[in-house]
């Protein structure tokens, strides 16, 4: 059984901090996704890496792929209240399945 | 015009009783499937159907039976529903493995 390991569970920030969230597992992964979701709302794919190594940027954030293809990071600098929300990251395994991490609960205060 | 559609987004029912969800995608995806995220925000996947055929189905009580009428349309029905039941429910859609989209989702109460 595929697992992802997300960490932290809960991170509350002063806007303006950075911060990281991990996600770590002992199985590769043919690609990661992160998702962002709101209260009330599901998910919303904010990029899939694909590539070992893989790093993408997204305005404030930057997203990571080991070379391993079994972790993942997603950085974001400089926080903002905008930001608050649950992000997820998953990993695509056998056909079409994805395996989620548990999450992590952000909160920016301003 | 949204995306991915659930109805209804809240429900609220008794133990035992009989219930479904509903999922229409307009994106002309092939492949559709239904989460469960429970209180925690963990997000796991219960089934997934590509051009009406069931293709993931993970260890799901069968008292939860997934149709699929058209490959737009996904419906879930949960029997003899269950306090444990009660989470949220969100259906999605992809072409292929592609990106998946989802939709608002369920929120299903058990009382």
């Amino acid at each position: 059984t595929q697992l992802l390991e997300q960490s932290p569970q809960f991170l509350s920030i002063q806007e303006g901090e950075n911060l990281t969230v991990y996600c770590n597992s002992s199985s590769v992964f043919s690609s990661l996704q992160w998702y962002r979701q709101e209260p009330g709302e599901g998910p919303v794919l904010l990029v899939t890496v694909v590539t070992g190594g893989e790093v993408k940027k997204l305005k404030r954030l930057t997203f990571q792929f080991g070379d391993a293809r079994k972790d993942s990071s997603l950085h974001i600098t400089a926080a903002q209240p905008g930001d608050t929300g649950l992000y997820l990251c998953a990993g695509a395994g056998n056909g079409n399945k994805l395996v989620f991490g548990a999450g992590t609960i952000l909160r920016v205060k301003s | 015009d949204t995306a991915v559609s659930q109805t209804p987004k809240y429900l609220v029912t008794q133990m035992g009783n009989d219930k479904s969800i509903k999922c229409e995608q307009n994106l002309g995806h092939d492949t559709m499937y239904w989460y469960k995220q429970d209180s925690k925000k963990f997000l796991k996947i219960m089934f997934s159907y590509n051009n009406k055929e069931l293709i993931i189905n993970e260890t799901v009580p069968n008292r939860f039976s997934p149709k699929s009428p058209d490959k737009a349309h996904l419906n879930l029905h949960i029997n003899s529903l269950e306090l444990g039941d009660s989470a949220v429910y969100f259906c999605a859609s992809s072409q292929g493995s592609a990106t998946q989209y989802f939709g608002p989702g369920t929120r299903l109460l058990v009382l």
